[in-house]
């Protein structure tokens, strides 16, 4: 399995308080993703790496915020947590990306958010 | 943008082959197609991807059709430990996946 963890596992909080949501990867990947899942909608990205320091939106961003400051390390925040926000995140890498080649991802093994 | 739809659900039984359809009509010439499973609640699993020719691995095989419309993953010999939830995917743009709702394979022992 790739090299992908999640910290934390679990979390619960309350509404209006932040919360970050840390990935980090043994497998010096270039392309680090956020996703969130919930029932009826399959896995959205949230937020997408392509570099340290470089990072852009996906199709659910608002409301949340990331950073890259090292290859190994991508960080989800919620500046203010919602309960729209209670769902479980996903963290992947892929080493390529970029229309017309091969770009598996990776993921890890998710975190679970409940926002009450 | 590439979009891909599945059946929501299928059944499948024992050491029979498992055939999971998904159309992508909408797919552009240098895009691939990528499949994944989630068992449970764990992270998706990669399974198989493919451009034009049909593939094959250890887990599956993958057979586009010639216009790449439609293609369809082939487990030959399901096992109870398949029944997950698979997804059909196609990339929009550089970076984004569209995953979709998937289709639930449940393996009958």
């Amino acid at each position: 399995d790739a090299g992908i963890t999640q910290s934390p596992r679990h979390k619960v909080t309350e509404t209006g308080t932040p919360v970050t949501l840390r990935c980090h990867q043994t497998e010096n990947h270039r392309y680090m993703y956020w996703y969130r899942q919930d029932p009826g909608h399959g896995l959205r990205l949230i937020h997408y790496s392509y570099g340290v320091k470089d990072t852009d939106k996906g199709e659910v961003s608002d409301g949340y915020s990331v950073s890259r400051s090292k290859t190994e390390d991508f960080l989800l925040t919620l500046e203010s947590a919602t309960s729209s926000q209670t769902s479980v995140y996903f963290c992947a890498i892929s080493a390529m990306a970029g229309v017309g080649s091969y770009n598996e991802q990776f993921f890890g093994p998710g975190t679970r958010l409940t926002v009450l | 943008d590439a979009k891909t739809t599945q059946p929501p659900s299928m059944d499948c039984a024992e050491g029979r082959a498992a055939n999971l359809p998904c159309n992508h009509s909408t797919i552009s010439g240098n895009e691939y197609v990528y499949w994944y499973r989630q068992i449970h609640s764990q992270g998706p699993q990669y399974i198989i991807h493919g451009l034009k020719n049909n593939e094959t691995n250890e887990m599956a095989s993958l057979i586009i059709t010639e216009d790449r419309k439609s293609s369809t993953l082939i487990l030959p010999h399901a096992t109870l430990r398949d029944t997950a939830v698979y997804y059909c995917i196609v990339r929009r743009g550089t970076y984004k996946y569209i995953f979709g709702t998937g289709t639930r394979l449940k393996v009958l022992a």
